[in-house]
C-alpha cells in the first residue's frame, strides 16, 4: 500500500516568513497527526484530526501555527511568521481509527530550517 | 499528564551482545505501550506494541505495571539494529493522544 506522503522534503526560510507543509495519509486512514521533531528530542505532537475534526491542539503554538483537514484527507500545516526556534522535522502521521492500541503510520517527514 | 523517559540518548555494543533500552513512563491508568524504530534514512515505523506481546526482530518487551517500565531488551544485538528507539505511549481511553519519549540510539559495533 502507498504510505503517507509529505511535500516538501526539506524547506529553507528566514525568520518571519511563512510557510506550510502538505501531507497525504494513508487512504482510508480516519485519523492524521502532526508531530514536531526538534533534533535530539523525541516527537511532540502538534495537533490530531479525527476525519476532518480536531481531536487535540493543545501543543500547536496557534499565534503562529495554523493546520487544516478540509475534506477529512489530506492535511496542511502552516507557520506564519517562523521563528527560529521553529527549525525541525515536520513528521507527518496516520492510523486507521484512533484506538489506544492503534500503531502509526509515519511519512518520511519535512525539515524546516529557519535563519 | 503522561510521560515517557528513555533515560539514555546513546547506547553502543558490541555485535552479539544483550541489549536492553530502557522506559519509563508515568501514568496512573492502563497504558498501552509501544517501540517504535527509525534506521538510517528510513522513515519512523513500529517495531512492536505492549498488547501484541509479539517478538519482532528478536527484540522483546514487557510492560511491568509495577515499576512503570516497558524496557526493550535482544540477547544477541546485530549491527543491522543500529537505530534510534523511540518508547511510546497512548493512554486507554480519551483521545489516545501518542506520546513519544526523545529516543535513545543505539549503536551495534561488529
Amino acid at each position: 500500500e502507498a504510505g503517507v506522503a509529505q511535500s516538501p522534503r526539506y524547506k529553507i526560510i528566514e525568520k518571519r516568513q511563512s510557510v506550510a507543509f502538505w501531507c497525504n495519509p494513508i487512504s482510508g486512514h480516519a485519523t492524521l497527526y502532526w508531530y514536531q521533531q526538534i533534533l535530539g528530542q523525541g516527537p511532540k505532537l502538534l495537533i490530531q484530526f479525527q476525519n476532518n475534526g480536531v481531536v487535540d491542539d493543545s501543543q500547536l503554538p496557534k499565534d503562529r501555527f495554523s493546520a487544516e483537514r478540509l475534506k477529512g484527507v489530506d492535511s496542511t500545516l502552516k507557520i506564519q511568521p517562523a521563528k527560529l526556534e521553529d527549525s525541525a522535522v515536520y513528521l507527518c502521521a496516520s492510523s486507521p481509527h484512533a484506538g489506544g492500541d492503534e500503531k502509526l503510520f509515519f511519512g518520511s517527514g519535512t525539515q524546516l530550517s529557519v535563519l | 499528564a503522561q510521560r515517557v523517559t528513555q533515560p539514555e540518548k546513546l547506547l553502543s555494543v558490541f555485535k552479539g551482545a544483550p541489549v536492553e533500552l530502557k522506559c519509563n513512563y508515568s501514568y496512573s491508568g492502563s497504558p498501552e505501550l509501544f517501540w517504535y524504530v527509525q534506521y538510517s534514512r528510513q522513515r519512523l515505523q513500529l517495531l512492536l506494541r505492549h498488547i501484541s506481546r509479539e517478538s519482532i526482530k528478536g527484540f522483546t518487551a514487557d510492560l511491568n505495571k509495577g515499576e512503570t517500565s516497558f524496557h526493550l531488551k535482544k540477547p544477541f544485538a546485530q549491527e543491522e539494529d543500529s537505530a534510534m528507539y523511540y518508547c511510546a505511549l497512548r493512554i486507554a481511553g480519551g483521545s489516545y493522544i501518542p506520546t513519544f519519549g526523545r529516543g535513545t540510539s543505539l549503536i551495534v559495533h561488529p
